[in-house]
């Protein structure tokens, strides 16, 4: 299993332009994420979806639109890119069970985008 | 608002123990999960606490008091390949991660 992918790795755009992230994950898993990591700060969710075709916003969606048309799928698209996007972003899936009779879904992350706005 | 805290950098010698703190203030408590994150990847899995106590696998432990707010994570035997940062992220009442900005820990020879 590739487990949870993410292309490209590396991204460099000019303000203004566009461009979309993908996501692909193999685990069957319903829960995708975006977050976005900056330094000294902590991961910040983007947007989530708890199964195929659906989406919600997380804490910082401004700037970002996202859909999942197929299970295994998550892209972020950044409509117009601002310097302020400029950051690492990490897709992450999971799954939900339970421990000790507690929800647990343990979050499985891709390996990042560092994308630079220019 | 919600807040996690954790030290910014730690430096601990090879061989040794260290245990690095979180405290959480977050709306709701549905666990709390410790990933480790080396430089330039992406951060994975540790551990998980949702009840008071101990929770130990191998050279890692963590320990949770829901009373206080309060975490922390024990490496024992450090080796030079523990050197990364280690997030602490609760669970809260909408069942939304909220991550700290992470401890990077400094294994010294």
């Amino acid at each position: 299993n590739a487990g949870v992918t993410q292309t490209p790795k590396f991204r460099v755009l000019k303000t203004g332009q566009s461009m979309t992230l993908l996501c692909a994950q193999d685990m069957n898993h319903e829960y995708m994420y975006w977050y976005r990591q900056d330094p000294g700060m902590g991961l910040r969710l983007i947007h989530y979806s708890v199964g195929e075709g659906t989406t919600a916003k997380g804490e910082v969606p401004d700037g970002y639109n996202v859909s999942r048309l197929k299970k295994q799928n998550f892209l972020l698209g950044l409509e117009s890119a601002a310097p302020s996007q400029t950051s690492v972003y990490f897709c992450a899936s999971s799954y939900t069970t339970y421990k000790r009779r507690e929800v647990y879904n343990e979050q499985f992350f891709g390996p990042g985008t560092r994308l630079t706005v220019l | 608002g919600q807040n996690i805290d954790q030290p910014t950098e730690m430096t601990a010698t090879e061989g040794a123990i260290v245990q690095i703190n979180c405290t959480y203030q977050t709306s709701g408590f549905n666990g709390l999960f410790w990933y480790q994150q080396h430089a330039g990847e992406a951060p994975t899995f540790l551990s998980y606490n949702v009840l008071d106590g101990l929770e130990e696998k191998g050279r890692f432990s963590s320990f949770l008091s829901r009373s206080k707010g309060y975490s922390y994570l024990l490496l024992k035997e450090l080796q030079m390949k523990d050197s990364a940062s280690y997030l602490c992220a609760v669970r809260d009442s909408n069942y939304q991660l909220i991550w700290g900005a992470g401890t990077k820990l400094i294994i010294k020879p």
